[in-house]
């Protein structure tokens, strides 16, 4: 089975700029779940989609969004960059259920300069 | 407020258990303990996971104290490749992810 794909593996962008991130689960998988990591904040949650719908968000401002299509691939779209978004994005799926195991995918570098 | 709290780092000789402690003092009752690890320029790795009870599989052991306030992580024999960032995550509705302890498998 194919692991969970995120693309671009990189991206540099300048402040003010959009991006936009993708993520392919594993198949199957229908729940989505974006992560940010950075050296200072460590791991953070940034939402879980299920079903093409947001079913949990953590604690990041409205320039962070998320969508998920009926093929369960989601994206991640961050507006206006600042240089604090550059960090490492995750993305992770899993078969929806408590507990539930997490699949990660390596994740998206984004350096905004 | 952090909701699990592990040491930053500690090391182990290889082929020797590793006992990795996690606090997690707020936990509620729906909580469910994970544990994750993340080797260099990957993502997190699933090891394990439980609610009460002690848990066994092919990767380690998780035991989880009575009071459920705390749990350990146990790596039977160490080897170079467990050299990870050990995470100790609640589980309720979201994953809340901690600082992790590093560790380092010394041959």
């Amino acid at each position: 089975k194919a692991g969970v794909t995120q693309t671009p593996r990189y991206l540099i962008k300048t402040r003010g700029q959009q991006v936009t991130l993708s993520c392919s689960p594993i198949s199957g998988h229908r729940s989505v779940s974006w992560y940010q990591q950075t050296p200072g904040q460590g791991l953070q949650f940034l939402f879980e989609y299920f079903s093409e719908t947001q079913r949990n968000k953590g604690n990041f401002p409205g320039r962070f969004s998320g969508r998920q299509f009926s093929n369960s691939r989601s994206e991640m779209n961050v507006s206006t960059l600042e240089l604090g978004d550059s960090a490492l994005y995750l993305c992770a799926s899993s078969i929806p259920g408590v507990p539930y195991e997490q699949y990660f995918g390596p994740g998206t570098r984004l350096t905004v300069t | 407020d952090a909701k699990t709290t592990q040491p930053n780092s500690m090391e182990s000789n290889e082929e020797e258990p590793v006992h990795l402690p996690c606090n997690h003092s707020t936990i509620s009752g729906t909580d469910y303990i994970h544990w994750y690890r993340q080797l260099p320029s990957q993502g997190p790795e699933y090891v394990i996971h439980g609610l009460t009870s002690n848990v066994n599989n092919r990767m380690a052991s998780l035991a989880i104290a009575e009071d459920r306030k705390s749990s350990t992580l146990i790596l039977h024999r160490a080897t170079l490749r467990d050299a990870a960032v050990y995470y100790c995550i609640l589980a309720g509705n979201q994953f809340y992810f901690g600082t992790g302890t590093s560790l380092t498998v010394i041959p």
